[in-house]
């Protein structure tokens, strides 16, 4: 059972562009929803969560939104640049687990 | 801080031979979690310690996996008798603290073949 799907599976846009990646949960304990990049080669990496008590959260050119009556979240790359291109993972948990479900991963490509 | 280091970056066996995996989490962090990544199924959860004991294995897929932690610097996972559909990328992460807002550092993986 996927708890986290995470669309689309992948995505090319130029630079400067604003790719959105979209996930959606089922489980309603989820509580702080963290999003990971992974470069080839290497580990994921945090790079911004967000919990459910806020629709927005911005680090500088990242933002998360959420929508806690839809179960829905996404990731928001403005003026995007071609160091973004790597692998995007939304995440999930709460409750009394301590466990991350992740989605199935974006991979991003963005073109000079 | 070198951050998480795994042994060995890959690993090409045979089906039917004995890997082991080798993870050194951050030094200070009580938390250590062992994820497998593959394109079918993502990245998975296995099992993770806390102080060195075994809290969840549940995601551990079968009795031929197995995963220990004889102390705070040391962990491995152990896969025998390997088969091919074990073929993945294998990762480790530590964390400290008690939250599970509390960031996950992880490793750089270990890629496994299973021929």
């Amino acid at each position: 059972q996927q708890q986290v799907k995470q669309s689309p599976q992948s995505l090319i846009v130029q630079k400067g562009g604003i790719p959105i990646i979209n996930c959606a949960y089922e489980n309603t304990a989820f509580d702080y929803f963290p999003w990971y990049q992974q470069f080839p080669g290497k580990g994921p990496a945090l790079l911004i969560a967000i919990r459910p008590d806020v629709s927005e959260k911005k680090e500088g050119r990242f933002t998360i939104s959420f929508n806690k009556s839809a179960k829905q979240f996404s990731l928001h790359i403005m003026d995007s640049q071609p160091g973004d291109s790597a692998t995007y993972f939304c995440a999930a948990t709460g409750g009394s687990n301590y466990k991350l479900t992740f989605g199935k991963g974006t991979l991003l490509t963005v073109n000079p | 801080d070198a951050g998480v280091i795994q042994s060995p970056r890959h690993e090409v066996t045979e089906m039917g031979q004995e890997v082991t995996l080798r993870c050194k989490p951050i030094s200070g962090h009580d938390y250590l979690f062992w994820y497998r990544q593959t394109m079918m199924r993502g990245l998975e959860l296995l099992i993770y310690f806390n102080n060195n004991v075994p809290i969840d294995d549940s995601g551990m897929p079968e009795d031929r996996f197995s995963a220990k932690m004889p102390n705070a610097s040391f962990s491995t996972l152990k896969i025998q008798p390997s088969e091919p559909r074990d073929s993945a990328v294998y990762f480790c992460a530590s964390s400290f603290g008690g939250r599970y807002e509390d960031e996950q550092f992880f490793g750089p993986g270990t890629r496994l073949t299973v021929l």
